[in-house]
């Protein structure tokens, strides 16, 4: 079974700029989250998706946006970047993120923002 | 208000030095506590999922233990491809709407 994939992984862009990041869960998965990870704050927790819907929130600015397609596939939206924007960005997906459901990780995304 | 802790930051072994990390946590109603391992620049790599105090897991050189109040990930002869940095994660109950609390994670280094 394929695992988490995530494209593309290195992204170098520079401020002002917009950037898309995509999510394909494994197979069977309908849950979709996202996470940015950097040194000093570690895993946050942008949003999740299920069944399309944006089920959960974390404490971050409107630039960050994100949507499910309803094959679960997921993508996430930066606009107006900023050089503290610069993080790996995770995906996870599982089954349906309810109860307790693991969640597996993409590789992530690099991005940069110059 | 839920809370997760690792500690120690970092931890530097020898080679066949067996050691601890901690995970203590401050939650309402533990739902599961989850184990990952992750290696830089790449995504977490599950581990193990604990459910109730006095349960244990083990893979290969890794045992984990869980308590009311916290986990152990015991390390049992390292060796230098253990070393990446294992965090713990959380999910409670309540209004968490079951979103996993994460812990700033310990890094492990083991020396040949």
């Amino acid at each position: 079974k394929a695992g988490v994939t995530q494209t593309p992984r290195y992204l170098i862009k520079t401020r002002g700029q917009q950037v898309t990041l995509s999510c394909s869960p494994i197979s069977g998965h309908r849950s979709v989250s996202w996470y940015q990870q950097t040194p000093g704050q570690g895993l946050q927790f942008l949003f999740e998706y299920f069944s399309e819907t944006q089920r959960n929130k974390g404490n971050f600015p409107g630039r960050f946006s994100g949507r499910q397609f309803s094959n679960s596939r997921s993508e996430m939206n930066v606009s107006t970047l900023e050089l503290g924007d610069s993080a790996l960005y995770l995906c996870a997906s599982s089954l349906s993120g309810t109860s307790i459901d693991t969640q597996y990780f993409g590789p992530g995304t690099r991005l940069t923002v110059l | 208000e839920d809370q997760v802790t690792q500690s120690p930051e970092a931890l530097r072994l020898q080679e066949g030095e067996s050691s601890s990390l901690n995970c203590s946590y401050t939650v309402s109603g533990l739902r599961g506590l989850f184990w990952y391992r992750q290696d830089p620049g790449k995504g977490p790599e599950f581990l193990f999922t604990l459910y109730s105090a006095g349960e244990e897991k083990e893979k290969e050189r890794l045992k984990a233990t869980l308590t009311k109040k916290e986990s152990f990930l015991h390390i049992t002869a390292p060796k230098p491809e253990d070393s990446a940095t294992y965090l713990c994660a959380v999910q409670a109950g309540g209004d968490s709407n079951y979103q996993l609390i994460w812990g700033a994670g310990t890094k492990l280094i083991i020396k040949p």
